[in-house]
């Protein structure tokens, strides 16, 4: 079975410094591993996936993601927060065999202080 | 291109009446999802069609819920008769299954709040 663990419920950083969204994964076969984000009263907009290519991969407004199969994770990162990145973060995983339903994680929620 | 399309944005609704949330999944798509969000449980999956077909409906709570795909653009929710513990928002997302890895693009969600 897969699961998906998100460090952290809450993260706050400042403008302008770095962001680490934390997650951890756990499957059985080589995973698909994604990134979403939701915005206030929004619906969830991928951020970026890792689908076995590169192990670091690179998604919309300036954040990436690096898959760690020896540490089974896939931290989000931003080298510089923008206020406008004030939203809940969600890890997903998928397992690559027939069932093609994602498992998330329980979010979380980035706060860029001023 | 138009993205997944879910009505009602926002319902209120009395307890005991009978809720019913539409979804037009991305053209192409043969996939697709209905998710529930709330504070407590956060995001779950209701139910998963492939091709039309209900394929995992293990997630749907209870007899009150129910889910059709009469066609590959089109599906519904219904909640009846629904319960203050059915407010919550309601997702519908669609995805084009393959090997290149499942991206599930959502609706912007139905708030459903039930008095």
């Amino acid at each position: 079975a897969q699961s998906v663990t998100q460090l952290g419920s809450h993260v706050s950083v400042s403008e302008g410094a770095l962001v680490l969204l934390r997650c951890n994964y756990s499957s059985s076969v080589p995973p698909y591993l994604f990134w979403y984000v939701q915005y206030p009263n929004q619906g969830l907009q991928l951020l970026l996936k890792y689908t076995s290519a590169a192990t670091l991969v690179k998604g919309i407004n300036g954040f990436e993601a690096e898959f760690k199969k020896s540490e089974t994770s896939f931290h989000l990162t931003k080298p510089s927060a923008h206020m406008s990145d004030a939203a809940e973060y969600f890890c997903a995983v998928s397992d690559s065999g027939s069932a093609r339903q994602l498992t998330f994680g329980s979010g979380t929620q980035l706060t860029v202080l001023p | 291109d138009a993205g997944v399309i879910q009505s009602p944005r926002h319902e209120v609704t009395e307890m005991g009446q009978e809720v019913t949330l539409r979804c037009k999944p991305i053209s192409g798509h043969n996939s697709l999802f209905w998710y529930r969000q709330t504070m407590m449980r956060g995001l779950e999956l209701l139910i998963y069609f492939n091709n039309n077909v209900p394929i995992d409906d293990s997630g749907m709570p209870e007899d009150r819920f129910s889910a059709k795909m009469p066609n590959a653009s089109f599906s519904t929710l219904k909640i009846q008769p629904s319960e203050p513990r059915d407010s919550a928002v309601y997702f519908c997302a669609s995805s084009l299954t393959g090997r290149s890895g499942n991206t599930i693009y959502f609706g912007e969600g139905s708030w459903l709040t039930v008095v």
